[in-house]
């Protein structure tokens, strides 16, 4: 059966501090994965996708950047974390694009 | 833009009442997928309604949608305690080029009284 996995499961970090989040997928080959985000009391906001390795889309700009670099991997990444970039972040990976996504359990994260 | 909004924002039912919560899009979609969250957690998929389907169950789960109205709801039968979380649609529709994008609405909180 397949998982996704993310860790830290919190994180609390200062202003210009950097950032990586990690999610990685077991039990499956070539999926397509997802980062969201979600402010408190809000939905999703779509911050990244990628059909591949390597192959990274981003649907929001800002100061986060995303990587592949394994088949099952996905970094979420910043130089300088701002406040505004606290949140709930979400990794998510599907079969089919566009189809039923799966996610992991979400890195809480805390910018002071 | 948003493009899936949930209503109510909040409902608050009596264990073993129905609920039903209600989304309406704006443009058109090729398929619709309710969600579920408990508090910190991640989101679990619920059920997916393509755009050629009006109605579709699973277990006590039922969701319809109307692509006239640009609108779905889910009805949740027989509530529990444990159904308690927040519930998010999520409309997939054609974007740039080859890609798909599903867009959240905001979630509608559902809390089952024992």
């Amino acid at each position: 059966s397949q998982t996704i996995h993310q860790w830290p499961a919190t994180l609390v970090q200062p202003v210009g501090s950097p950032l990586s989040l990690e999610c990685t997928v077991e039990g499956t080959s070539n999926p397509n994965l997802y980062w969201y985000r979600q402010a408190a009391g809000r939905g999703l906001q779509l911050l990244f996708y990628s059909v591949g390795i390597g192959q990274i889309s981003s649907e929001v700009p800002q100061n986060l950047s995303a990587s592949r670099p394994q088949d099952r991997q996905f970094i979420l990444s910043s130089k300088k974390l701002l406040l505004s970039d606290s949140g709930f972040y979400l990794c998510a990976w599907s079969v089919i694009e566009g189809e039923t996504q799966y996610f992991g359990p979400g890195t809480r994260l805390l910018v002071l | 833009s948003q493009q899936g909004e949930e209503d109510p924002q909040a409902l608050s039912i009596q264990e073993g009442e129905n609920a039903t919560m209600n989304c309406s899009y704006k443009t058109s979609i090729n398929n619709l997928q309710w969600y579920r969250q408990n508090s910190g957690r991640g989101l679990v998929h619920l059920i997916l309604i393509r755009s050629n389907e009006r109605e579709k169950h699973s277990g006590r789960l039922r969701v319809t949608l109307d692509t006239s109205k640009k609108s779905s709801s889910l009805l949740i039968t027989a509530s529990r305690a444990a159904d308690t979380a927040s519930y998010f649609c999520a409309t997939l529709r054609r974007g740039g080029g080859s890609n798909y994008k599903l867009t959240f609405g905001k979630g509608t909180l559902l809390t089952v009284n024992p």
